[in-house]
Parts: structure tokens; sequence; C-alpha cells
């Protein structure tokens, strides 16, 4: 069965510390991985996209890897700020449609103290 | 900012009364779709469309049903809305490639009394 992972479900630190989100999946055929972001009441916000020749990608201060191998993949949030406190959802997409299914996580709730 | 706007944001409502969440994008995509989804939930896709006249239902099962008249435009409607129909009500579009993001508008929160 095709499943998406995240840990923890939810995460709270301090503003200007790093943290690390993890996803875990069992998708295949894997055609690319993907992190958004979800602030409250709003859409998810694409952040970075991976395909299964890249093992890492930055966008500002969020940076995703992925491990094809052991199918999982982080993100890791540099010197938080308190508008990071949002949903982060990974989503897997396979290459078995011509759609290219997507598998959505449930996400980390992080919250960001000052 | 992603270019695509669904109205309303909010809606309370009885039960039995029909309606439409509306969706439109700019951005001239083919690919647009409707994800349901409720708090602390993963998203699930409810259809979904690759262009004009082309609508197809998603995994989840759904009283709703959709149109595509015109590529920026992308209605759902409820005939007939039930306490079970409330959620959260999120519509996408992306480019034609397999690895395209999705642009996602705000959503709907529906409620149904």
């Amino acid at each position: 069965k095709n499943q998406v992972e995240q840990s923890p479900q939810s995460l709270i630190i301090l503003e200007g510390k790093n943290c690390t989100l993890q996803c875990n999946y069992t998708v295949s055929p894997f055609s690319n991985l993907r992190w958004y972001k979800q602030d409250t009441g709003r859409g998810p916000v694409s952040l970075t996209i991976m395909t299964f020749s890249e093992n890492t990608k930055s966008n500002g201060r969020y940076t995703a890897t992925l491990d094809a191998d052991t199918k999982q993949s982080s993100l890791h949030i540099t010197a938080s700020q308190l508008s990071d406190s949002a949903s982060y959802i990974c989503v897997v997409s396979d290459r078995g449609s011509t759609l290219g299914r997507l598998y959505f996580g449930r996400g980390t709730q992080l919250t960001v103290w000052p | 900012e992603a270019d695509i706007y669904q109205t309303p944001r909010y809606l309370v409502i009885g039960t039995g009364k029909k309606i439409t969440l509306e969706c439109s994008q700019t951005m001239g995509h083919d690919k647009m779709y409707w994800y349901q989804q409720d708090p602390g939930m993963e998203l699930h896709l409810i259809h979904y469309s690759y262009g004009v006249n082309s609508t197809e239902k998603g995994d989840l099962s759904s009283e709703s049903t959709v149109s595509r008249i015109r590529t920026e435009h992308f209605p759902l409607t409820l005939e007939s809305a039930r306490p079970s129909h409330t959620s959260q009500y999120l519509c996408a579009s992306s480019a034609g490639a397999v690895n395209q993001p999705q642009h996602f508008g705000d959503g709907t929160r529906l409620s149904i009394l």
C-alpha cells in the first residue's frame, strides 16, 4: 500500500533555532517528492520538488534532502522565524499514471515561539 | 503568490441546499483539482480535470460534481448538502508536466447545519 508517514506530528521550537522534519514513504514507482507549507486557514504553498536523481534542494532557509534508496526525506529549517509556524506537508508522486498520482502525508505542525 | 482564487472562503448553510464552490485560475493551467481536507488529516483528491470538457473522479468518493467549460474555471457543486459534507475544500491547478508544483487556492470552509 502506498503511504506517506511524517514525524513528528507536532513540534515546538524557539525562534532562531533549527529543526528537521521527517518523511518516510512507500510509494512505488517513485516520480518526485514535494514539501509544502500550509499556514492556518490558507492553501498549501510549494517549497521544493525533488526527483529521483536529486539528493538535496534548498529554498532560502528551507533545505530538503531525499534518500530514494531508503525512501526517506527530511526538511531542515534554519534559523527559524515566527512566520515559519505552519503545517509542513510531504507529498510523493508516483509515475504509474499520466496524472502522476499524489500521496499526501498528514503534515507536521510546527510552532515557533518567541 | 499563486493566481488561483476560491469563493466563498466560508459558508454556513442548512441541510438540503444546493451549493456551488467557485475556483478560478489565471495561469492558463490545463490541470485542475479539488481536494477535501479535514483538520489534522491528509488531503484527499475528489475530482480532477486535464482540460476543458475533461473531468474525472478522484480517490475519495464524493457526492459532488464538477464541470470544466473554460480553462480557468472549475466549479464544484453539491446538489443537496448534508452535515457529512462539512469540511475544507481546496482547489489547485498545475501546468502540464508531471514534475510541476500544484498551486492551491486558500480553500472554502464549508459547514452544513
